[in-house]
């Protein structure tokens, strides 16, 4: 079975600092990886997947999330926050390829101060 | 525009009622999942079909079901309605299976009396 722990239901930032979202994933095999961003109204939209291959992932938005499998890691950063950033972030965890259902963690909440 | 489409985007109705969601997924994705997002849950998986075949079941009440029809969209259908029911529930949809990109839906926001 698989799972997610993302720590800290809301984080705050100044607009500029750096942005750090914690996910951490527990998977009985080798897992698929995804970060979510939610704006408010709408629907959930992909920021970045990892399968296989490179351990850093680039995303849109300037996000970025590394892969620690000694850590059961996959923080989401991102440099310079904008205030348009100012959303909720969904980790996700799939068993890999086969119909097994995407487990999201519970969320954090992103908040960006001028 | 995610090219998921969800109807109605929002609904009121009271306990013990029954109420059908509907989902058109993308063009060409022939899975289609739901989602239930609430408060005190969170982003809960219900169901998963593939070509029209359930294939995933998450944490889904024997009062709802979901069916996805040959033209591949799929409706959700949510019976003897409690106050705990109120919440956003999300359609989905990828062209294979899970572990690829998830469009979702701009979801439909039930609201129980």
């Amino acid at each position: 079975a698989q799972s997610v722990t993302q720590l800290g239901s809301h984080v705050s930032v100044s607009e500029g600092a750096l942005v750090l979202l914690r996910c951490n994933y527990s998977s009985s095999v080798p897992p698929y990886l995804f970060w979510y961003v939610q704006y408010p109204n709408q629907g959930l939209q992909l920021l970045l997947k990892y399968t296989t291959g490179a351990t850093l992932v680039k995303g849109i938005n300037g996000f970025e999330a590394e892969f620690k499998k000694s850590e059961t890691s996959f923080h989401l950063t991102k440099p310079s926050a904008h205030m348009s950033d100012a959303a909720e972030y969904f980790c996700a965890v799939s068993g890999g390829t086969g119909f097994q259902k995407l487990v999201f963690g519970t969320g954090t909440r992103l908040l960006v101060s001028p | 525009d995610s090219g998921v489409t969800q109807t109605p985007k929002h609904l009121i109705t009271a306990t013990g009622q029954r109420v059908t969601l509907r989902c058109s997924p993308r063009s060409g994705d022939l899975s289609v999942y739901w989602y239930q997002q609430s408060l005190d849950q969170g982003l809960q998986f219900l169901i998963q079909y593939y070509n029209g075949e359930e294939r995933a079941k998450g944490n889904i009440l024997e009062r709802f079901s979901a069916q996805q029809f040959p033209d591949l969209h799929s409706e959700l259908n949510l019976s003897s309605l409690e106050l705990g029911d109120s919440a956003l529930y999300f359609c989905a949809s990828s062209l294979r299976a899970v572990g690829e990109k998830l469009f979702f839906g701009s979801g439909t926001q039930l609201s129980v009396l």
